[in-house]
């Protein structure tokens, strides 16, 4: 069992949706990273967060430390979102451990 | 005015030949990484170096040797190269490792081994 495990992993969504998409960790951490990978392939980072939420633009990230989980939301899904999401725990000195990726795809 | 850049963005080799991936950085960050990206899209961090000093080193195979000349520059040298080593390695900075910080990732290198 992988330390980080996201769901769904897959997500087809209408555009305008509200998209949910969960991570579940199990070990301690000092923070955690939501990246988006384009079809592409490039990789971006979306948010990085220790505690509460953040929000950026159509995007927000929230976490909780006592139930090891986070979540993260988009309003108003628009298919220039699809891609795939990954969630990532930093386990010190920065080192990454990913989740498997949640490829949302949104249609027309 | 790339943050993070990777050369060459493919490299097509056959098995048993040495080859290297080159990773650049002009964002000032002290820590630099690579990580391993299987057919299975799964990621998995290889190594990170702090100020040229080797910080992560994942039970990767003795075959992958990074090299960090100056702080700006990480490469990954791969010998004697299999099936197996074929992936996409993308290469990534962050300012440094004291605390947490964003990082930021390179186009990537899709590697085949034929």
């Amino acid at each position: 069992k992988n330390e980080v495990e996201q769901s769904p992993q897959n997500l087809t969504a209408q555009e305008g949706e509200f998209i949910t998409i969960n991570c579940s960790y199990s070990v301690g951490i000092s923070a955690l990273h939501w990246l988006q990978q384009h079809p592409g392939g490039g990789i971006v980072s979306l948010f990085m967060l220790s505690s509460g939420k953040k929000k950026h633009g159509r995007l927000i990230a929230t976490i909780n430390i006592q139930e090891k989980h986070s979540s993260l939301h988009i309003t108003a899904s628009h298919p220039r979102d699809s891609a795939v999401y990954i969630c990532a725990v930093e386990r010190g000195a920065q080192k990454l451990v990913f989740g498997q990726g949640t490829r949302l795809t949104i249609n027309p | 005015d790339t943050a993070v850049s990777q050369t060459p963005k493919y490299l097509v080799t056959q098995m048993g030949n040495d080859k290297s991936i080159k990773c650049e950085q002009n964002l000032g960050h002290d820590t630099m990484y690579w990580y391993k990206q299987d057919s299975k899209k799964f990621l998995k961090i290889m190594f990170s170096y702090n100020n040229k000093e080797l910080i992560i080193n994942e039970t990767v195979p003795n075959r992958f040797s990074p090299k960090s000349p100056d702080k700006a520059h990480l490469n990954l040298h791969i010998n004697s190269l299999e099936l197996g080593d074929s992936a996409v390695y993308f290469c990534a900075s962050s300012p440094r490792t004291a605390s947490s910080y964003e990082q930021y990732f390179g186009p990537g290198t899709r590697l085949t081994v034929t």
